[in-house]
């Protein structure tokens, strides 16, 4: 992997299920690892900054966990509610590369 | 503590003109970066400046520029503007690469 991909590119999820999504990125010369959040009309929020292989961060009902020698993190989100909706991005801390995102719509 | 600034919050330049958009991070952050978001596209990485040094570029032409002052303030300019230009520019600022990153409100720049 050459570049941040996440997956999948969008979710519709009913509230109160729980999802996840995945950023996957180049293993070598890792320092950090950024999960942020994005609501419309608002500027990108941090919501995780995870630097250690095997590092679990919770805030409330979103938690993520990172793998740093497979390339990949895991946001994990419990009982999704209509605010949950946004665009969550991950980004690889040294080049301060950026996925894509993952666009996530919560109904009601 | 006073968030990250931006200035101005929105611009209408011609083509062919240049542009100078300013950044002004939370106090004792040294790292600022520029982010250039078009519709569809995600967050594409512009520079990163840490203490008056770019430490990182991104895949740009070199009609787009930056600088950061010794108060860590940062400006972005870019030059002969052309259509595709248009795009909300963010920047955000961070105390090092290990902290989390605050952003600006962005700057909405159209390009006529």
């Amino acid at each position: 992997i050459l570049n941040v991909e996440q997956s999948p590119q969008s979710l519709h999820v009913q509230e109160g299920d729980s999802t996840n999504f995945t950023c996957s990125f180049p293993s070598s010369n890792f320092y950090a690892l950024h999960w942020y959040r994005w609501e419309t009309a608002k500027s990108p929020k941090a919501l995780f900054v995870m630097t250690l292989n095997g590092d679990e961060k919770k805030k409330g009902r979103i938690s993520a966990t990172l793998n740093t020698k497979e390339g990949y993190s895991y946001l994990y989100i419990k009982g999704s509610q209509p605010e949950d909706s946004a665009t969550y991005l991950c980004a690889l801390r040294d080049d301060m590369r950026f996925g894509a995102g993952t666009r996530l719509t919560v109904k009601p | 503590k006073a968030g990250v600034t931006q200035t101005p919050r929105y611009l209408i330049k011609t083509r062919g003109q240049q542009v100078t958009l300013s950044c002004s991070p939370i106090s004792g952050h040294r790292s600022v970066s520029w982010y250039q978001q078009t519709p569809g596209q995600g967050l594409q990485f512009l520079f990163e400046y840490f203490s008056e040094t770019q430490r990182n570029k991104g895949n740009f032409p070199g009609r787009f520029s930056g600088r950061q002052f010794s108060n860590s303030r940062s400006e972005m300019n870019v030059s002969t503007l052309e259509l595709g230009d248009s795009a909300l520019y963010l920047c955000a600022s961070s105390f090092n690469r290990y902290t989390e990153a605050f952003f600006g409100q962005g700057t909405r720049l159209t390009v006529v």
